[in-house]
């Protein structure tokens, strides 16, 4: 079964130090990974996606994350963390075509960014 | 642009009442979704739209009616909901098989 795991319900980081939100996935075949960031009373905003090509995936609002194939992980990053990114981060896989390629989501993570 | 809208905003509703939700985007997508959450859980799925055909029903109470009128809109009917249906519903819209774009939302009370 495919399924994606956000290890921490809450990730708390000072303002200007670098962020990481874990996500690990299991899937047969290859990926389609995504990060979306939900403010509070708002939808889910798209961040970036993992289709194919470079591990480094460059997203909105100076976002990234890592592909890591061995490691079966898609952690995203931010280098200098602001107040204005505490929100829910989601990180998601797309299901297999027989599954109707719906969207499995993690459980999500909360990132609080102090000053 | 990259926008899906939907309406209204906020409702409250009875058990009795019979309500319906909007969804709507120009962005040529042709496949639509609604989505259940919860607050600070992750979205569930309720049903998905391909080229305004019923794709898949993740085996929703019948109280939930979706109808798709075109390609640019999805509407939700709600009928003798229960106060646990109480949830914000979210709309998405994506090429087929391709990036979800999510509206905004309706925070739904059921009284």
């Amino acid at each position: 079964a495919q399924s994606v795991a956000q290890p921490e319900d809450q990730v708390n980081v000072a303002e200007g130090n670098p962020l990481t939100v874990k996500c690990t996935y299991s899937v047969s075949g290859n990926p389609y990974l995504f990060w979306y960031v939900q403010y509070p009373n708002r939808g889910l905003q798209f961040l970036l996606k993992y289709i194919t090509g470079d591990n480094l995936v460059k997203g909105s609002y100076g976002f990234e994350a890592e592909f890591n194939k061995s490691q079966t992980s898609f952690h995203l990053k931010k280098p200098s963390a602001l107040v204005s990114d505490s929100a829910l981060y989601f990180c998601a896989v797309r299901a297999s075509y027989n599954q109707g390629g719906k969207l499995i989501f993690g459980q999500g993570t909360e990132l609080s960014v102090k000053p | 642009d990259t926008e899906v809208t939907q309406t209204p905003k906020h409702l409250v509703m009875g058990m009795t009442n019979k309500k319906s939700l909007k969804c709507e985007q120009h962005m040529g997508h042709r496949a639509m979704y609604w989505y259940k959450q919860k607050a600070k859980k992750p979205p569930e799925l309720m049903f998905v739209y391909s080229y305004e055909k019923l794709s898949i029903n993740e085996s929703v109470p019948s109280r939930f009616s979706p109808e798709c009128p075109n390609s640019s809109l999805l509407n939700l009917h709600l009928h003798a909901l229960q106060p646990e249906d109480s949830a914000l519903y979210l709309c998405a819209s994506s090429h087929v098989g391709e990036t979800q774009y999510f509206g905004p939302g309706t925070r739904l009370l059921v009284l």
